[in-house]
């Protein structure tokens, strides 16, 4: 079946300019997962979904960030008034639950000029 | 706050060769999971191999083993017979097996594995 899929793959933008970055899990997997991956670092989790609860958002590093999950599905990660040190690859993971393997997408590589 | 460390930034080793990446990480739980993740070019972190902490038996998966040190908090990946495809970055991850955040992995900064021909 599909896997974890992003989009889009690469996102170059203007410093100021808000970002949105698309992730679609694997059908049937109640928790969705965004990580930021900064050069040279490991990730760095940002969000937690699991089913209809309130999402985990302590990782979200400014209030510029937000995310949303629709239907229990989609989410989207929005980056607000971008900075140069947005700039990083966003990986986006799923599973069928909180303790099971997570799956990763091939994230969205932003670039903030 | 959990931590992992990778000290070793970049690895080589040649075709066929066995290779150890180590890891260790600190920790004050006693039930929980340490995972391998290899991160190719094509960015996808894909799970090579994990560990349940109280297992005591170490984790295999065909060439990937590991080195499980729970009283010393060592985590080593051994790959044995290495392929060309085996060249990636190597992250060495960890994560509660009950509490709140028990779904939060904590990434080390990984290690650059170049396998040479």
């Amino acid at each position: 079946g599909a896997g974890v899929s992003q989009s889009p793959s690469n996102k170059v933008t203007e410093k100021g300019k808000d970002v949105e970055l698309r992730c679609d899990p694997i059908s049937g997997h109640t928790a969705l997962y965004w990580y930021r991956q900064s050069l040279g670092q490991g990730l760095e989790f940002l969000i937690y979904f699991q089913g209809n609860s309130a999402p985990d958002k302590s990782g979200l590093p400014s209030d510029r960030f937000s995310a949303e999950r629709t239907g229990g599905s989609v989410s989207t990660l929005t980056i607000q008034r971008t900075q140069q040190e947005d700039s990083a690859v966003y990986l986006c993971a799923s599973s069928l639950g909180p303790l099971e393997p997570q799956h990763f997408g091939d994230g969205t590589r932003l670039s903030i000029l | 706050a959990q931590t992992v460390t990778q000290s070793q930034p970049e690895m080589s080793v040649q075709e066929a060769e066995t290779v150890t990446l180590s890891c260790t990480y600190d920790t004050s739980e006693s039930d929980y999971y340490l995972f391998w993740y290899k991160q190719p070019p094509s960015r996808q972190m894909i799970l090579v191999i994990r560990q349940e902490a109280y297992k005591q038996q170490n984790a295999t998966e065909n060439r990937f083993s590991v080195n499980f040190q729970k009283a010393a908090k060592s985590f080593s990946l051994k790959i044995s017979d290495s392929q060309l495809g085996d060249a990636a970055m190597y992250f060495c991850a960890y994560r509660e097996n009950s509490g709140g955040s028990n779904y939060k992995l904590t990434f080390g900064k990984g290690t650059l594995l170049t396998v040479n021909p």
